[in-house]
Parts: C-alpha cells; sequence; structure tokens
C-alpha cells in the first residue's frame, strides 16, 4: 500500500523558517518524481515545486511564488522528501501535501497534508 | 504564465450527466488530468492523460480533451459525487491548476 506521511508543520512568524518532511513507503521511492502541492483555507490547489528521481537527473523546478524562497530536496535512503521554507510570508499559510508525480505530469498518490500557518 | 480556467459551481440532478469544463491556450496539445477532493480530504486523482481512469475509480468518470478545453463528465452522478474538482496540466516546466468547480448534487 503507497503511503506518504507529511510531517513538520506549525505556527510560524512572518521572515520565519521551516522544514517539512514526507516519508514515503510501498513503492520504490528512488525512482519517483515527488511534488509539493499547497492549498490555503478555503481555496484552491497550488503546485509548490516538483523534483525527479535520481537516477532522472535529480531536476527541481519551483512555482514563481517560492522560487527562491523554498529548497526541495530528498533522502532516497531515509525514503524521505522536504522542502526547507525560508523568509515566509502569511500567504504561504496552508496545508502542505507531498505527491507522486508521473512524467506526463499527474499526481497519483497524495500524503494527509500538513498545516503550516504563518501570523504574527 | 499559463492558466486554467473552470466554473466556479456546476449543479447536477442525482442520475443525470455532469459536464466540467476547464479552459486553456492550446489545452489539447496537452495532458490534462482531473481531481475530485471531498471536505476535509486530500485530493483524489480521477482522470489522467485526459481520458485513463486510475484503478479503483468509477465507470461513470470520463474526459475528454480537445482544443482549448478539456472537460469531465460524470455519468449517473450519484451523491458521493459533490465535491470540488480540479483540472491541471503540465506546461513548461511548471504544473497549472485550474480554480476549481464545486459540483452539487440535488
Amino acid at each position: 500500500e503507497v503511503q506518504l506521511v507529511e510531517s513538520g508543520g506549525g505556527l510560524v512568524k512572518p521572515g520565519g523558517s521551516l522544514r517539512l518532511s514526507c516519508e514515503v513507503s510501498g513503492f520504490t521511492f528512488s525512482n519517483a518524481w515527488m511534488t509539493w502541492v499547497r492549498q490555503a483555507p478555503g481555496k484552491g490547489l497550488e503546485w509548490v515545486g516538483r523534483i525527479k528521481s535520481t537516477a532522472d537527473g535529480g531536476a527541481i523546478n519551483y512555482a514563481a511564488p517560492v522560487k527562491g524562497r523554498f529548497t526541495i530536496s530528498r533522502d532516497d535512503s531515509k525514503n524521505t522528501l522536504y522542502v526547507q521554507m525560508n523568509s515566509l510570508k502569511t500567504e504561504d499559510t496552508a496545508v502542505y501535501y507531498c505527491t507522486t508525480a508521473a512524467e506526463s505530469g499527474h499526481l497519483s498518490d497524495w500524503g494527509q497534508g500538513t498545516l503550516v500557518t504563518v501570523s504574527s | 504564465s499559463y492558466e486554467l480556467t473552470q466554473p466556479p459551481s456546476v449543479s447536477v440532478s442525482p442520475g443525470q450527466t455532469a459536464s466540467i469544463t476547464c479552459s486553456g491556450d492550446k489545452l489539447g496539445d496537452k495532458y490534462a488530468c482531473w481531481y475530485q477532493q471531498k471536505p476535509g480530504q486530500s485530493p483524489l486523482l480521477v482522470i489522467y492523460q485526459d481520458s485513463k481512469r486510475p484503478s479503483g475509480v468509477p465507470e461513470r468518470f470520463s474526459g475528454s480533451n480537445s482544443g482549448n478545453t478539456a472537460t469531465l463528465t460524470i455519468s449517473g452522478t450519484q451523491a458521493m459525487d459533490e465535491a470540488d474538482y480540479y483540472c491541471q496540466a503540465w506546461d513548461i516546466n511548471t504544473e497549472v491548476f485550474g480554480g476549481g468547480t464545486k459540483l452539487t448534487v440535488l
């Protein structure tokens, strides 16, 4: 059974930092392309970024609103995906989901999400 | 930047066919997919690569994509299909989501 479990969310002040983790099981993580998607309270889905598998070069792409502030990484030995979030803004408040990503772009499996609240 | 446009809401009677559209420039040249999200739950992929259904998704869900419009069709809509639906496409190293459509079954 495929499982993705996010952790690390919480309350942080504007300008602060937070690192989210996503531990996966049930599939070969090292072969998987992975993404982060977020959803602000009561709003729609917003793509954050994608990392290819190490075998495919590990290239990373980011959405414009987070580029330069967020860093996506992976540790294949721990079956874990990360996103380091710096210089957080109130508009970064959202539930953050990790997902598997196909080359054609669709996101097959989703975690339960972790809530990040940026507020003073 | 690339944009996908969905109607904010669609209503359908039980047993009838619901159609939700997603519009974008030359969307038919890209792969479109659709997600269902019920309150308090994570999104669920219901259609990928325009018209393919993941294992476990009921046959009443179907999709098409041509020109500038992708369409999600739910035949014989059931009360359990009431949810938010999002389209999504991949454009030059960026995933793009539509704004979402609230499907009401009444």
